[in-house]
Order: C-alpha cells, then structure tokens, then sequence
C-alpha cells in the first residue's frame, strides 16, 4: 500500500526561527518520486521540489532545503529563517508507478511576526 | 503562458442535478489528473488519465466520471451529486522527461452539494 504521512497537522514558529516539516512515505515500488507543494491562503497549489527515489543527493534552494533518506522513508522539508510569507499548508506527495498520486493530509505553518 | 485552466471556480448546487467540471491545458501534456481536497484528508486523487481514450480509477472515484476525447480537455462530470461531494477541485496536467516530472495544477473549483 501507498500512503504518505505528515503527523504535524499545525505549526507555529516566531519569524526568523528554522522549522522542519516532516514527511514519512511507504511504498513497495522501486521507482517513485516525492513531492513538497505549498498551498498560501490564495488557495492555489504551488510546486516546490520533485525527486526521484535515485537520487538522495540533498537539495538547498535559498531559504529552502530537503532531506531525502530512503532507510527510513523520510523527505523532510526545512525552512530556514522563516518569514511571514512562508504561512502556508505544505502537502508532501508519492507519485508511484502509473502516474497515481498520494498526498500526505498537509501541515499548516504558521509564522508570526 | 503555460497554465491549467477550471471552470466554473465556485458553485452551488442542489443534491442530484448533474454537473459538469472543465478542465483544459494548454501545453500538450498527455497525462492529466483530477483531486479532491477535503480539511485534514489532503488532496486525494479522483481519476487520471494517461493519453486520450485513457483513463484510471484513482483513490476516491466513486460518484465521478471524467472522459479524455481529445489532448487538453479532461472535464470531471458528477451525474447526481451528493453533499458528501463538496469540496475543492483541483485538475492538474503532468509533464514527464528522463528522470524528471512536473505537475501543473489549475486554480481550484470550490463546489457546494446542498
């Protein structure tokens, strides 16, 4: 079975701390990619990261960056020095073989000035 | 300007009036997909489809149909809606290369059953 898992269902975080958001998946494909999208209060569903289960080579973009270990399932997400405009739900995904998507239930992010 | 496109963004309805979802691209993707997203469930995949004349159950297809006749249209029709159906909609169109992939997602269509 699929499924993807975000315990974290809120957090809250005075700006310019560092937040980790945590992202657990189970699949029995070899193949797979995973995901991080942001939902902003406007309500649209924006892209962050991809990465395929090949590569577990970390990723650092700005503020942003990912930690993808397939021993123990996980594709963390951490924010560094967050920002008010980073208040948002963030959705981990799975894409499996045939194009099906799972998503974990998201956590909400909360930045406070 | 590459972009997935939805309508109608928000509707009402009454419970069993059939509706209809459009969901169009323009990047000529073949792969596209249709989400439901619910508070504390996430986005759950409806149906997607894999070329035209194709398409597959996703997670939560009871109550759905959807229909691929051409490349950049993948419209999500509710024959008798019910209140457990309302929700947010989300379509999204995928693009897939080597080792890389990308979905677009349209803005959201926010539909009430009553």
């Amino acid at each position: 079975a699929q499924k993807v898992t975000q315990a974290q269902t809120e957090i809250s975080v005075v700006e310019k701390e560092d937040v980790t958001l945590d992202c657990v998946y189970e699949t029995r494909d070899t193949t797979y990619y995973l995901f991080w999208y942001k939902q902003p209060p406007s309500g649209e569903l924006v892209f962050l990261i991809r990465r395929n289960s090949f590569d577990e080579q970390n990723e650092i973009s700005g503020r942003y960056s990912w930690n993808f270990q397939k021993s123990t399932s996980s594709f963390n997400f951490t924010i560094t020095a967050s920002q008010v405009v980073d208040s948002a739900v963030y959705f981990c995904a799975l894409r499996v073989t045939g194009n099906q998507f799972y998503f974990g239930t998201g956590t909400s992010l909360t930045v406070i000035p | 300007e590459a972009q997935v496109t939805q309508n109608p963004r928000y509707l009402i309805t009454v419970t069993g009036k059939k509706l209809t979802v459009t969901c169009s691209q323009n990047m000529n993707h073949e792969y596209m997909s249709w989400y439901r997203q619910d508070p504390g469930l996430g986005l759950r995949q409806i149906y997607y489809s894999m070329n035209v004349e194709v398409t597959d159950k996703g997670d939560v297809p009871e109550g759905y149909k959807v229909s691929r006749k051409e490349k950049r249209n993948f419209p999500l029709i509710l024959e008798s809606p019910s209140p457990n159906q309302t929700s947010l909609y989300f379509c999204a169109s995928i693009v897939s290369w080597g080792r890389g992939y990308e979905q677009y997602f349209g803005p959201g269509t926010r539909l009430t059953v009553t």
